[in-house]
């Protein structure tokens, strides 16, 4: 348990769907992140909010909306996805945007996209 | 950030040492050494960093040159759960607005 949880653990959407990700940290950490790893790639960044401003976005297409409410949750809204979309999806947390030394993952949304 | 450059796949014997080893030549002075891990279907871990000296946690060992050119990660007692892909990375510490980038990685099969 690292103090991230990510809901829901797996996920099947059609092509259509309107589907959310969600990520709770209960760190007290003041940055989160979504990374996504597809199948035999390295994970790749999508997403930074810091204070729950977004500080990052790693030339994502529009069809994945992210949402930081407040410091402890985090949404990856996803609509119109294609069938590439299909990955795991990481929430982390760390205690200052930055500090990689110590960068908690959830342990994923595992998304088929139809 | 520094390249970093780690053999594809390793096997070791439950019960002894486990060593990792990553090549990082083009390294900056202002740069450490971050060792994470991913276990199968879960988010990566973070184990140890360092930057000159070596290090030890519970986890593992950090061993760096010298020359700070290479690195060596040690799980002193490998057990059938330290199976995992286990990523060496470089970069400044504390970099706002830097990536951590995650490369392929060393995929280590821990046998009974």
């Amino acid at each position: 348990e690292t103090g991230v949880t990510q809901t829901p653990r797996h996920l099947v959407m059609g092509m259509t769907n309107k589907k959310s990700l969600k990520c709770e940290q209960h760190l007290g950490h003041n940055a989160m992140y979504w990374y996504k790893q597809s199948a035999k790639k390295p994970l790749e960044l999508m997403f930074v909010y810091s204070l729950e401003e977004r500080v990052e976005n790693n030339s994502v297409p529009s069809r994945f909306s992210p949402e930081c409410p407040n410091s402890s949750h985090l949404f990856l809204h996803l609509h119109t996805l294609q069938p590439e979309d299909s990955a795991l999806y990481l929430c982390a947390s760390s205690q200052v945007w930055g500090a990689w030394e110590k960068l908690f993952f959830g342990s994923g949304t595992q998304l088929s996209v139809l | 950030d520094a390249k970093t450059t780690q053999p594809t796949s390793m096997d070791c014997a439950e019960g002894r040492a486990a060593n990792l080893p990553c090549n990082h030549s083009t390294i900056s002075g202002n740069e450490y050494v971050y060792w994470y891990r991913q276990i199968h279907s879960q988010g990566p871990q973070y184990i140890i960093h360092g930057l000159k000296n070596n290090e030890t946690n519970e986890m593992a060992s950090l061993i760096i040159t010298e020359d700070r050119k290479s690195s060596t990660l040690i799980l002193p007692h490998a057990t059938l759960r330290d199976t995992a892909v286990y990523y060496c990375i470089v970069r400044v510490a504390g970099a706002a607005g830097n990536k951590l980038t995650f490369g392929g990685g060393t995929r280590v099969l821990v046998k009974p």
